[in-house]
Parts: C-alpha cells; structure tokens; sequence
C-alpha cells in the first residue's frame, strides 16, 4: 500500500516563473492538505481539497491555487515565483479519520 | 489565537535518558494534538496524538502528557536513542470543523551514543 507520493523531488525555478506540485493521497484517502515548511520552521497550511472543491485555505496569497482531481489526486500550483516561496511543500491526506494527515516526503522548492 | 508555542528549540540528551518537549496553546477550541516526527529531507510521520480529555496517553517509548487547565501538553521519550535524533513538531487541530494542523516551530533532538 503506498503512501502519500509527491512529484517532482526538487525543483529550481526563477523569480516570476510559475510552478506545479504533484501529489497522490494515500490509498482510500479522499481528502489532500497542502503545506509550506520554510527552512527550521513548522509546516504553514496553505489550503485543503475535498470532493474537488477548496474547503479551508490559509494565510497565503491567491498566487498559490490547486486543484484536485476526480481520483483525489492534487496539484498546487504558485505563479509569479517570488523569492521567499523557496520551500518544502508538503501534502498530506486523510480518509474518514479526517483529524490523521499523514505526509509525503516532499518536494524542495528552490527559486532563484 | 490560533498559535503552538514548542520548547525547547534544540534538546541534547544522552543514550538511555529522557527526552521532554513541551508545547502550549491559547485556542481553546483546539481538541486534537499530535505530534511529528521528521528526519531530514522526509515528510513528517504521525509519533502519537491525544484529546484533551485525556491527561496521559502512551505507545512504546513515547508519552504525551496533557494539561488541559494550563494549555500545555508535552512529548516524553523514554530510553531515547540514537535513532530518536530527529526534528518534533507538535500540532493541533481545532473543532470548528477546520482541517488545519497549526503546527509549533519545532524541537531539533538529538541523542548523543
């Protein structure tokens, strides 16, 4: 049973271009969250999808936006890179137990 | 507020010793508090989580301690090892229906052989 994948690992991109994040939930999750860690800082929430709707977004700016598809998979997608979106982002699923968000590993996001 | 408060930001403890990391919060809407653990370059993996009305829940080494009355809940590891050495994070998610962990700024452990 796989865990919650992400695509791609690592990325470099430069200030202004735009990026797109990858990820699967966990098998039986229906339910993806979507997270900012900035360097030695705790992850910072950015939005949830369930039934591919947006049903929670957080503290961040309209540049950052997702999408999720009928088979519960998701993208999260920033435009017009800015420098201080260098970061992990992480996603997180969870099924009927919605309060268990199990992570993936990852993808680094470097912007130059 | 919806804000997690951890201590310490760094904690060195010896083979054998007890590792304690401590959290508060001021939401008292919050009803579920668990905690992370992360290796470098991997995601967070879900160690252990508790209500509050529960003081103390225990799986293997790890411990969490929970003081309702004061907000703070606290992460105990037993006989800690080196493998324990590890970035913490504690979190909590609110009742009011939001999803969002709000997670604490974490607590890099490391155990010395």
């Amino acid at each position: 049973d796989a865990g919650v994948t992400q695509s791609p690992t690592h990325l470099i991109k430069t200030r202004g271009q735009q990026v797109t994040l990858r990820c699967s939930p966990k098998s039986g999750h229906d339910t993806v969250s979507w997270y900012q860690q900035a360097l030695g800082q705790g992850p910072q929430f950015i939005f949830q999808y369930y039934e591919e709707e947006e049903r929670q977004r957080g503290n961040f700016p309209d540049r950052f936006s997702g999408h999720q598809f009928p088979n519960y998979s998701s993208e999260l997608n920033v435009n017009a890179l800015l420098l201080g979106d260098s970061a992990l982002y992480l996603c997180a699923s969870s099924g009927t137990d919605q309060e268990t968000q199990y992570f993936g590993p990852g993808t680094r996001l470097l912007v130059l | 507020q919806q804000q997690v408060k951890q201590s310490p930001q760094s904690l060195i403890v010896q083979k054998g010793g007890i590792s304690i990391i401590n959290c508060a919060y001021e939401n008292t809407a919050f009803d579920y508090f668990p905690w992370y653990q992360q290796f470098p370059g991997k995601g967070p993996a879900l160690l252990i989580a508790i209500r509050p009305d529960v003081s103390e829940k225990k799986e293997g080494r790890f411990t969490i301690s929970f003081n309702k009355s004061a907000k703070q809940f606290s992460l105990h590891i037993m006989d800690s090892q080196p493998g324990d050495s590890a970035t913490y994070f504690c979190a909590a998610l609110g009742a009011w229906g939001a999803q969002k962990l709000v997670f604490g700024q974490g607590t890099r452990l490391t155990i010395n052989p």
